[in-house]
């Protein structure tokens, strides 16, 4: 079974600032797909950025870039220039590219950032 | 965009009692799930649907049961409430196949609900 491991329960960050979480995860598979999702107070899960594993380049979404060293089994996320509004529960998800059970979404336990002005 | 609802954002109910937790969504997608979210568990999957009248348990389907009964409408049943119960349920859809979006979980505002 895939385990999601986010080592990192709380981080801050000063405003403007470069902010890095880290997700590592356990795999036999080759092909699978990665996520990070961020749920703010209103406790809906939003989606941040995917990966697919088969991709070399890391997936980039304006403020947001991954990390992706898929040998390490790692998907660090990177937020640049900080603002009050990605002060959030960060977490990162594993998803299988096979059928059945696997398709269900494996977290990890999350990773709380603040963002301090 | 894709639009996913839940029924009730807060609900109180008495152990022993029959919950639904209904869940909705507007984009036509063949998936469907369940999530409880507990503080330092993360998300965890109680129940899953792939199509109409399918459905697969997740990692903790026990004292729960779902029913999918239209493509659009996804619901979570608690046949007797208890107070382990207590958790915030997150339901989710997704589209199935490769490519942009698609197999992307897109979750609904979630469910508070306690069990008294």
């Amino acid at each position: 079974a895939q385990t999601v491991t986010q080592s990192q329960p709380e981080m801050s960050v000063q405003e403007a600032e470069t902010v890095t979480l880290s997700c590592t995860y356990d795999t036999s598979e080759s092909d699978y797909y990665l996520f990070w999702y961020k749920q703010p107070p209103s406790r809906q899960m939003i989606l941040v950025i995917r990966q697919e594993a088969y991709k070399q380049q890391n997936a980039t979404e304006n403020r947001f870039s991954v990390n992706f060293q898929k040998a390490a089994k790692s998907f660090s996320l990177k937020i640049s220039d900080s603002q009050l509004g990605d002060a959030a529960m960060y977490f990162c998800a594993y998803r299988s590219t096979f059928s059945g059970s696997a398709r269900q979404l494996t977290f990890g336990s999350g990773t709380q950032l603040t963002v301090l002005p | 965009d894709v639009k996913v609802t839940q029924s009730s954002r807060y609900l109180v109910k008495r152990t022993g009692e029959k919950v639904f937790l209904e869940c909705v969504q507007d984009m036509d997608h063949e998936n469907m799930f369940w999530y409880r979210q507990d503080p330092g568990l993360g998300l965890r999957l109680i129940y899953f649907s792939y199509d109409v009248k399918m459905k697969e348990k997740g990692d903790i389907p026990e004292g729960y049961s779902v029913s999918r009964e239209k493509k659009e409408r996804f619901s979570l049943i608690l046949e007797s409430a208890s107070t382990n119960q207590t958790s915030m349920y997150l339901c989710a859809s997704s589209l199935w196949g490769r490519g942009e979006r698609k197999e992307t979980q897109y979750f609904g505002p979630g469910t508070r609900l306690l069990v008294l």
